[in-house]
């Protein structure tokens, strides 16, 4: 079955820098690749996705990059600001089968 | 708009109790839906999911059972409880391939 691999585990930026999450995925056959987000205290939500039919995709201050040749996608956040701290979890999926699996999340700290 | 309700919140068990945690859906139909646990360090692990009324497919083997007697009701259930099924488990809809959406999650603690 698929296998997510996330880095690093736990991030601290000063407030205003940029934060990045890396991870990997196994199964080749995987085109869809969503990011969450999960303040204390609640349930993950959904910031930010890509399908394997583009390389890029950026909503604000966040983006996500593709590389489905090696197997890898990342979150980029910019200008980070204190409400940006919480835990994110990236996942991957074969679309059809409808089941995401998970990394295993990074923590991110903004210091302001 | 859809919504997902899921309780309790909190609670503290011993082992050896039983355990019930309940989940809805409100404002969509034959949504999927999933139970998920969160374990320190350990990310989400999907323990069953559902796609649609008495289909329950278990990902983990483990102490813990999942029903699903109506189309927007999901239960998680163990008849004896165990330390190591302490966590923060989730539950949460689809419909179709794509985005999860997650309740609000039930801390659970075996002492």
């Amino acid at each position: 079955g698929e296998n997510v691999e996330q880095h690093p585990s736990t991030l601290s930026v000063q407030e205003g820098d940029s934060a990045v999450i890396k991870c990997t995925y196994s199964d080749s056959a995987s085109n869809y690749f969503p990011w969450y987000k999960q303040e204390l205290g609640k349930g993950p939500q959904l910031i930010i996705d890509i399908r394997s039919n583009v390389g890029e995709k950026k909503d604000q201050r966040i983006a996500v990059t593709l590389n489905k040749t090696a197997k890898h996608f990342s979150l980029h956040i910019t200008e980070t600001q204190p409400e940006d701290s919480a835990v994110y979890f990236c996942a991957a999926s074969i679309s059809f089968r409808e089941k995401l699996t998970f990394g295993t999340g990074t923590r991110l700290t903004i210091i302001p | 708009s859809q919504t997902i309700h899921q309780w309790p919140a909190t609670l503290v068990q011993p082992v050896g109790s039983p355990l019930s945690l309940e989940c809805t859906v409100e404002g969509t139909s034959n949504p999927n839906l999933y139970w998920y646990r969160q374990a320190a360090g350990r990310g989400l692990q999907l323990l069953f999911y559902s796609v649609g009324i008495g289909q329950i497919s278990s990902e983990v083997p483990q102490n813990l059972s999942a029903s699903r007697p109506q189309d927007r009701q999901f239960i998680l259930s163990s008849k004896k409880l165990l330390l190591s099924d302490s966590g923060f488990y989730l539950c949460a809809w689809s419909v179709g391939p794509g985005e999860l959406f997650f309740g609000e999650g039930s801390r659970l603690t075996v002492l």
